[in-house]
């Protein structure tokens, strides 16, 4: 499986654009790459999912380049509530029943 | 979408019993699901993958007769920890995938705190 690495954390201020990168230089043919988002005493929560180039939702962005070796999420104009732990991950499933394997992941932290 | 229900989601126990922790998928059929703990402050570290009908595959360094796994149907899994100590204490998390082609295919549930006394 893909090793993936993140900044450990992140600053900022509300109504921001945040960017987070992560590499997985590692990266398969078969992998996706799937950002998660963790509040304290919760199980993850789906941000996001893509293969390659851009992918949209309603709560962020995810750019892939085509080497695919790199993602960054981008979460526009963020608040205060989105202050938690971001998890890049990458691998191939659910078809190949294989789980994911969660990096430490980047504690962003959003002030007022 | 696809929900994972998980319970309890807080449990304290003395040292030396056994608890059990039930990960369900509601509204799909999990022939695999994930066991994951998480310490304060750290990742989610992957313990087990549970195999509907058969024996769980436990992560290295997991002690297999400490943390048994049952996943008896297709929408449950159990999670037992026996003669529970208080280095046991830790954020339990199960996830389960789905078929979905598109979005999301790994559901998490909401995780369950033990705390042994």
């Amino acid at each position: 499986l893909a090793k993936t690495t993140q900044p450990i954390s992140m600053d900022s201020y509300e109504g921001q654009e945040v960017n987070i990168t992560c590499s997985h230089n590692n990266i398969a043919t078969n992998d996706y790459i799937t950002w998660y988002q963790q509040f304290p005493s919760q199980g993850p929560r789906f941000i996001i999912q893509g293969y390659k180039t851009k992918v949209t939702n309603e709560v962020a962005s995810l750019f892939i380049p085509a080497d695919r070796k790199s993602s960054t999420l981008s979460l526009p104009r963020v608040s205060l509530s989105d202050t938690a732990v971001y998890y890049c991950l990458v691998g191939d499933i659910p078809q190949a029943g294989t789980a994911l394997i969660f990096g430490k992941g980047t504690t962003l932290s959003v002030s007022s | 979408g696809a929900v994972v229900s998980q319970h309890p989601s807080r449990v304290i126990c003395k040292s030396g019993t056994s608890v059990k922790i039930e990960c369900r998928s509601l509204d799909f059929q999990a022939t695999t699901m994930f066991w994951y703990r998480q310490f304060p402050k750290q990742s989610l570290m992957l313990m087990a993958t549970s195999n509907e009908g058969s024996k769980a595959t436990y992560e290295q360094g997991v002690e297999k007769d400490k943390f048994l796994i049952n996943h008896a149907s297709l929408t449950l899994s159990t999670l037992t920890v026996t003669s529970a100590h208080p280095e046991d204490s830790s954020f339990y998390i199960c996830s389960a995938p789905t078929q979905q082609v598109f979005g999301e295919k790994l559901f998490f549930g909401s995780g369950t705190q033990l705390s042994v006394l």
